[in-house]
């Protein structure tokens, strides 16, 4: 069965600093990947996704990601945070359902991203 | 332009009493829809998928049940809520069959009380 996993639940960095958010996910066959970002009390925005290709894809709000098929990870990185980047990130990875007619998302648990001044 | 509304923003509702959650997408058709369950602290579970009119594939089980008498409707109801139900409601849409990409609208915030 696929599975998502983000190993932290919460972290905290300084406006201005780096940011890496880790994914792992277990599924046995070429896997489709997203991160999305949810504001509180907000639905799901799409900040980029991986099907094949580049294994680094660019996303919006100046995020990226890099797919490593070696480690089943797929790490959201930014260069330089910004305040408005506090929020709660999610991984997912997209599967076909037995019938082939759509694809299920299987969500990690998400990580709290907590800005600092 | 491509849109997802979800109705009501919010809702409380005592235990026992019917539900029904609308989900309505503009700018594409014949989508594929979704219902997903954020509760807090366990994720997003998703409920009922939608590949056409009149479609519907549960993933759990529950007292939930949803329809789609339209194309770009999608509608999650109960005749009676648990307080289990409350959560955080989100439908998603595939506004491009085929692309696999699932578009969240803003989502219903549910308290069974």
């Amino acid at each position: 069965a696929q599975s998502v996993t983000q190993p932290d639940i919460h972290i905290t960095v300084s406006e201005g600093a780096s940011l890496e958010l880790r994914c792992n996910y277990s599924y046995g066959a070429t896997p489709y990947l997203f991160w999305y970002v949810q504001s509180p009390g907000q639905g799901l925005q799409l900040l980029l996704k991986y099907f094949s290709g580049d294994t680094l894809v660019q996303g919006i709000k100046g995020f990226e990601a890099e797919f490593k098929r070696s480690q089943s990870s797929f790490n959201l990185r930014k260069p330089s945070v910004h305040w408005s980047d506090a929020a709660e990130y999610f991984c997912a990875v997209g599967f076909l359902i037995s019938s082939g007619s759509a694809r299920q998302l299987t969500f990690g648990s998400g990580t709290q991203l907590t800005v600092l001044p | 332009s491509q849109t997802i509304h979800q109705w009501p923003a919010t809702l409380v509702q005592p235990v026992g009493s019917p539900l029904s959650l609308e989900c309505t997408v503009e700018g594409t058709s014949n989508p594929n829809l979704y219902w997903y369950r954020q509760a807090a602290g366990r994720g997003l579970q998703l409920l009922f998928y939608s590949v056409g009119i009149g479609q519907i594939s549960s993933e759990v089980p529950q007292n939930l049940s949803a329809s789609r008498p339209q194309d770009r409707q999608f509608i999650l109801s109960s005749k009676k809520l648990l307080l289990s139900d409350s959560g955080f409601y989100l439908c998603a849409c595939t506004f491009v069959r085929g692309t696999d990409t699932q578009y969240f609208g803003p989502g219903t915030r549910l308290t069974v009380l």
